[in-house]
């Protein structure tokens, strides 16, 4: 079964405005990765935030980690076009396994 | 992507017939997967290997088997196709492991299969 949850599944915006994503997962994670997908491409990795952190950034990403809620959020910061794509978030939990949830898909509005 | 191929990329096929995908790296990396991708599941792991010789199963391992006899090549059979196998399957690798060192992956740019 999936462990993480995409929130929300799609979301449009206008380009320049931030874009936020959430991801909600069940069990003890070690650690939270989230990955872009564009159309028709593999997966990329985009940053990893450990169990032991609470924020991180990485350009215009910014990328919170509540522990006791389950829950990381994935900021982009004044959207352009080519950050249309999907996004996944992937957890790492204790039993050594990395599950990926379903997805957001961002379109980003000229 | 990283030195990661897959080959083939499309490849149509009919329910009962074998089929092999291919995953190739030039990177070294110690670990590889095979994912499934398909709407409304998202990433799905199918098998993965920790070494030469060594797999091990994932979530959605029913009827698929791996073979890595190489580092950098890692092998996904259809032993008998069917259409419920029909997908956009992904080959990714990392270089280490550990609970604590996290593990990030790369992707390869996938393989469409269609099962008639």
């Amino acid at each position: 079964s999936q462990q993480g949850e995409e929130d929300p599944q799609a979301l449009s915006i206008q380009e320049g405005e931030n874009a936020t994503m959430n991801c909600s997962y069940k069990t003890s994670i070690n650690n939270l990765q989230w990955y872009r997908q564009n159309s028709g491409r593999g997966l990329v990795h985009l940053i990893l935030i450990r169990s032991n952190e609470r924020e991180k950034h990485s350009g215009r990403l910014r990328v919170t980690l509540d522990t006791s809620k389950k829950s990381s959020s994935l900021l982009i910061t004044a959207s352009r076009a080519a950050d249309t794509a999907s996004y996944f978030c992937a957890t790492l939990n204790r039993d050594d396994k990395i599950i990926f949830g379903k997805g957001t898909r961002l379109h980003i509005l000229p | 992507d990283a030195g990661i191929t897959q080959s083939p990329r499309h490849k149509v096929t009919e329910t009962g017939t074998p089929v092999t995908l291919r995953c190739h790296q030039t990177e070294n990396h110690r670990y590889m997967y095979w994912y499934r991708q398909d709407p409304g599941h998202g990433l799905r792991l199918i098998h993965y290997s920790y070494g030469v010789k060594d797999t091990d199963k994932g979530e959605v391992s029913d009827g698929y088997s791996v073979s890595r006899s190489k580092t950098e090549d890692f092998l996904l059979t259809l032993e008998s196709a069917t259409s419920s196998q029909t997908s956009v399957y992904f080959c990714a690798i990392s270089e280490s492991r550990g609970l604590a060192g996290g593990r990030e992956q790369f992707f390869g740019p996938g393989t469409r299969l269609t099962v008639l």
